[in-house]
């Protein structure tokens, strides 16, 4: 069974629309990731968490929030869509480790905005 | 913060040939070095990493090297095959930062 799901895996929003992505997982892990993929820029963090109700900025926060109200979820919310924000958005877990941590993908979110 | 560059957008070889991806990063507090695959149309998963205490890993098929001097590391993939076409990203995390950097990807296609 999948260890860290998302939904919706497809959406179609309008400009300045607010839309959700929820993320949920069953590995146990204590650190969530929100990462966004687009062609040519790879794999690039908004957001991260390491403990319920705490979140963190990661590398391209701007116009988006994230909220982490459990272990087992962290949801990346876009207060007002915009069209640069089309992309496909990835939820991943991981352990705390020492030095290093493997992660584990969700299935991804394909975000159009319209 | 940390830059990592993944030096080949896009690599084709036969198969049964051996592939080479090459990745730099810049920050020397970097100690842990994953690589990860994505299938097309798919999500990533893990294939092998390194760690900065060994310079050399294997996994089967799979070897990764890493040369902190140069603060470089390498994925080979021996005797391809045409299930290891995919786009394959290699990352960089610092030690206790919990905050992977991902290199921008490598297409590769292995012909038959």
């Amino acid at each position: 069974e999948a260890a860290v799901t998302q939904s919706p895996r497809s959406k179609v929003a309008v400009t300045g629309g607010k839309v959700t992505l929820s993320c949920h997982q069953t590995n146990n892990h204590d650190y969530m990731y929100w990462y966004r993929q687009d062609t040519g820029h790879g794999l690039r963090l908004i957001h991260y968490s390491y403990v319920a109700d705490s979140t963190e900025k990661g590398d391209i926060p701007d116009g988006y929030k994230a909220s982490r109200p459990s272990q087992e979820n962290f949801s990346l919310i876009l207060e007002l869509a915009s069209l640069s924000q089309t992309a496909v958005y990835f939820c991943a877990s991981s352990e705390r480790q020492g030095a290093g941590n493997t992660l584990y993908f969700g299935e991804g979110s394909r975000l159009i905005v319209v | 913060g940390e830059k990592v560059e993944q030096h080949e957008s896009t690599l084709s070889v036969r198969e049964g040939d051996s592939a080479v991806i090459n990745c730099t990063y810049t920050d020397t507090a970097s100690s842990y070095f994953p690589w990860y695959k994505q299938e097309a149309g798919k999500s990533l998963h893990f294939v092998i990493d390194i760690r900065s205490n060994v310079d050399r890993k294997q996994s089967q098929r799979l070897i990764v090297l890493l040369d902190k001097k140069a603060k470089r590391f390498s994925l080979h993939i021996t005797a391809t095959q045409p299930e290891d076409s995919a786009i394959y990203f290699c990352a960089a995390t610092s030690g206790g930062n919990y905050k992977p950097t991902f290199g921008k990807g490598t297409s590769l296609v292995v012909h038959p």
